[in-house]
């Protein structure tokens, strides 16, 4: 049983335009959201998180928007860069669970210059 | 500050062997947990480490066992090697506590022939 999805395998997007991920969890017990980038031949490394408490979180160009009655959040990229091009994997964790995470199965995104 | 390091980067196993993967945490940091990503999907939970002791497993069989030392480092072992269990091992490092960014290591590609 899948608890968190990344229905979209793979996503293409012209660069300066926005860039939107999405993800879907079944576990109403999450309570701690995460992305992660991951390059080829590298680990994944920490973009962005957010608080079941909050409904968006903000960096910079990366902002990450959480609808709890839907189990949905996404990730929003703007302006899109070449650079950003890698895997997003949205994790998410349970009270009390220290930091064990449980992850989508990954957005292979794309940016065309 | 050194980041998280995994060896060997690569390696090749037959059926029914055993093996060992070595995890360096991340300066500061004295939690560590594994992941294994099978090709195509993301890192799935097999097991947490905290002063030296499992404090969260997931569901993997005992066959995948760890150890964390006094310097905070790990290691994964796996026995009976099956040929479902080739995939990246990911060590993470943390502090201890609620809602701590894991640090990745670049993984350890595990072939089982």
């Amino acid at each position: 049983d899948q608890q968190v999805k990344q229905n979209s395998p793979s996503l293409s997007v012209q660069e300066g335009r926005i860039s939107i991920l999405n993800c879907d969890y079944t576990n109403s017990m999450f309570d701690y959201f995460l992305w992660y980038k991951k390059y080829p031949a590298e680990g994944p490394t920490f973009l962005i998180s957010i608080s079941s408490i909050k409904d968006k979180n903000e960096d910079g160009r990366f902002t990450v928007f959480l609808n709890k009655s839907a189990k949905h959040l996404s990730l929003h990229i703007v302006p899109s860069q070449p650079g950003d091009s890698a895997v997003y994997f949205c994790a998410a964790s349970v009270p009390n669970a220290g930091n064990m995470l449980t992850f989508g199965g990954g957005t292979r995104l794309m940016v065309k210059p | 500050e050194t980041g998280v390091t995994q060896s060997p980067t690569h390696l090749i196993k037959t059926r029914g062997q055993q093996v060992t993967l070595r995890c360096s945490s991340q300066s500061g940091h004295n939690t560590v947990s594994w992941y294994q990503q099978a090709l195509g999907q993301g890192p799935q939970f097999i097991f947490q480490y905290y002063r030296e002791e499992e404090n969260g497993r997931g569901n993997f069989p005992p066959r995948f066992s760890g150890l964390q030392f006094p310097n905070y480092s790990s290691e994964l072992n796996v026995n009976a090697l099956e040929l479902d269990d080739s995939a990246l091992y990911l060590c993470a490092s943390s502090r201890q506590g609620k809602q701590e960014k894991l640090f990745f290591g670049s993984g350890t590609q595990l072939s089982v022939l």
